[in-house]
């Protein structure tokens, strides 16, 4: 159980288009959905948190007109990059919280953007 | 401010035992995560301590002390596809998780 997705899995634009990425918890109902990314050889970045039919919070730093969050539903949140440029190239990990007790995040596979 | 430390790169030898530590400071404590990550790959759960002491699971096991913020992660019977970083989280007073930079395990034949 416990199950999160992401689509797609990789991703080549090019400069000024923008790419959505989903994020499914696929066996339950996620209460909050979180977004990170990741630059090689470096920890997590949390972006922006998410709950469902609420805004997200987007993290110091993280333009949050940029970075779109939906969290439409308990199993779906998407991030959109808007107008996305090559510095915006990264690991994009989600993950989702809504278990059990002890909020524990579980997360899908991630998505690898290129913007050329 | 919030801190969490680990070691950047540990080696170690296949069968070996492994121990990564992690010391942190944050706004309150929800428990810590220790979790799994190899190149290219999102991160796959561990292990979760949020009393003291040592849980364990199979070949690893994890070892928490609150009073003086420290974990570690024990890895036992060392395989090569252990090779890999693992991240120590901890959750905040929000539950967020604060994350450290990970340790990257390197296992030698």
């Amino acid at each position: 159980g416990a199950v999160v997705s992401q689509h797609p899995s990789r991703v080549i634009c090019k400069s000024g288009t923008s790419v959505k990425i989903e994020c499914r918890s696929l066996d339950f109902q996620a209460t909050t959905m979180f977004w990170y990314r990741q630059f090689p050889k470096k920890s997590l970045m949390l972006m922006a948190t998410s709950n469902e039919g609420s805004k997200a919070t987007y993290e110091q730093g993280v333009e949050k007109d940029k970075f779109l969050i939906n969290h439409a539903s308990l199993t779906l949140s998407t991030l959109t990059v808007t107008s996305a440029h090559p510095e915006d190239s990264s690991f994009y990990i989600c993950s989702a919280a809504g278990v059990n007790s002890y909020n524990e995040q579980f997360f899908g596979p991630g998505t690898r953007l290129t913007v050329l | 401010g919030q801190n969490i430390d680990q070691p950047t790169e540990m080696t170690a030898t296949e069968g070996a035992i492994v121990q990564i530590n992690c010391t942190y400071q944050t706004s309150g404590f929800n428990g810590l995560f220790w979790y799994q990550q190899h190149a290219g790959e999102a991160p796959t759960f561990l292990s979760y301590n949020v009393l003291d002491g040592l849980e364990e699971k199979g070949r690893f096991s994890s070892f928490l002390s609150r009073s003086k913020g420290y974990s570690y992660l024990l890895l036992k019977e060392l395989q090569m596809k252990d090779s890999a970083s693992y991240l120590c989280a901890v959750q905040d007073s929000n539950y967020q998780l604060i994350w450290g930079a990970g340790t990257k395990l390197i296992i030698k034949p």
